[in-house]
Parts: C-alpha cells; sequence; structure tokens
C-alpha cells in the first residue's frame, strides 16, 4: 500500500492567512493526488484532482501542486467557511487507494 | 445532481455480516461512466477505501477486506449495496457510498454517512 503523511496535523490560523498543508506519499505517485475538506459530521467534500486541478464549485483560493512524492494544497485568504479537516489521497495505486490521516485547521 | 443515502443497522453483533444499501437519486445507476463505490471512517483508521462496483459487475476491492466484503447492484431499485463478513470491533465505523463520473479513484458525490457499531 502506499502510505500518506500529511503535515502539520493541526495548524492554528486567522482568517485572511494563507496557508499550506503538505502531503508525502512512501512512493512515487506522478500527480495522482486529491485534496478533500471535512466539517464535523458531515462527508469529504473533493476540492482538487489531478494534484492541482481545481473541482467545479470549488473557490479560486484552493490550490495544489506537486508532483512524485510531496504535495501542497494552499489556501489563500483564509475564510471562516475553510475552518475544517483537509484529506489527500491517492489514485496511482488504485488496489487499495489511500488517505492521509488528515490536517486540521483551526482558528488561532 | 447524483444524490445518495445510506441505510441500514446501526448496530452489528461481532462475528455477524454488516449490510448496507445505498440509493441513488437524480439518475439512473446504469448510466455511462458512473462507478459506485464504499469508504468507512473510523477515528483508528481514518479514512479507508472499501471499493467499487461499475454496473456491468466489475469490482474492485479493497486487499485487506477483499475475503470479507461483496458489493453488488440492484438496478431496479436504483441502489447498490455492501456486505462485510465476520465483523469485529475494528470495523465500526462511519460508512460512505460515494461516486463520480469519469473515474472510480476518486470522489464528488457522497452520501451522509451511517454509523456502524460492531457490539454485542
Amino acid at each position: 500500500d502506499i502510505h500518506m503523511t500529511q503535515s502539520p496535523s493541526t495548524l492554528s490560523a486567522s482568517v485572511g492567512d494563507r496557508v499550506t498543508i503538505t502531503c508525502r506519499t512512501s512512493e512515487s505517485i506522478n500527480n495522482w493526488l486529491a485534496w478533500y475538506q471535512q466539517k464535523p459530521g458531515k462527508a469529504p467534500k473533493l476540492l482538487l484532482y489531478k494534484a492541482s486541478t481545481l473541482e467545479r464549485g470549488v473557490p479560486l483560493r484552493f490550490s495544489g501542486s506537486g508532483s512524485g512524492t510531496e504535495f501542497t494544497l494552499t489556501i489563500s485568504n483564509l475564510q471562516p467557511d475553510d475552518f475544517a479537516t483537509y484529506y489527500c489521497q491517492q489514485y496511482h495505486d488504485y488496489s487499495p487507494l489511500t488517505f492521509g490521516g488528515g490536517t486540521k485547521v483551526e482558528i488561532k | 445532481q447524483v444524490q445518495l443515502q445510506e441505510s441500514g443497522p446501526g448496530l452489528v453483533k461481532p462475528s455477524q455480516t454488516l449490510s448496507l444499501t445505498c440509493t441513488v437519486s437524480g439518475g439512473s445507476i446504469t448510466r455511462a461512466g458512473y462507478y459506485w463505490s464504499w469508504i468507512r471512517q473510523s477515528p483508528e483508521k481514518g479514512l479507508e477505501w472499501i471499493g467499487y462496483i461499475y454496473p456491468t459487475g466489475t469490482t474492485n476491492y479493497n486487499p485487506s477486506l477483499k475475503s470479507r466484503v461483496a458489493i453488488s447492484v440492484d438496478t431496479s431499485k436504483n441502489q447498490f449495496s455492501l456486505k462485510l463478513d465476520s465483523v469485529t470491533a475494528a470495523d465500526t465505523a462511519v460508512y460512505y457510498c460515494a461516486t463520480r463520473h469519469d473515474s472510480p479513484y476518486y470522489f464528488t458525490y457522497w452520501g451522509q454517512g451511517t454509523l456502524v457499531t460492531v457490539s454485542s
């Protein structure tokens, strides 16, 4: 299985900040990576796929980059609605698909 | 707009079979290009992909669960189902059904999730 490591596990930030979350994989996955946002009691919401392609309807303040084994999710101008937990997911090896452990973005 | 809704028992006894159904609305489950997936989430294991089915019958399961899991489709009811045999407390989780049009590998549409607890 491809192991996914996210950092940090928790991030404290303020509205208007630019935040960056990192996802590292145990082997190269090219750019076969997705990012999700999850709020308490809700299902995850797809933000980006193929590392940097924004899902339809997702605000432009979300962006992704990276390839190989290191990826980043950046939220520019953090909004109140963005306080949530973020997960990366690889789909280079689809047996099994695997997720990162999550990064909680909390209010400073 | 596809909508998904999970249903099934919230409590299952150890060694028994967990059975959940996902009802699809907003379109036919047989429409081309849609793969129908199950994912679960627990505090211990985080998000864990279980598997998917394409309405032609093609399936792909997580190897760690493959010996215990089966996903099937009922086109007459526009539903797909999950069966997980010989459950233990480690199978306690929120179970989600999910899908996307052009890929079985990441997920745009999700159900609200249903908590299944394995306990005697």
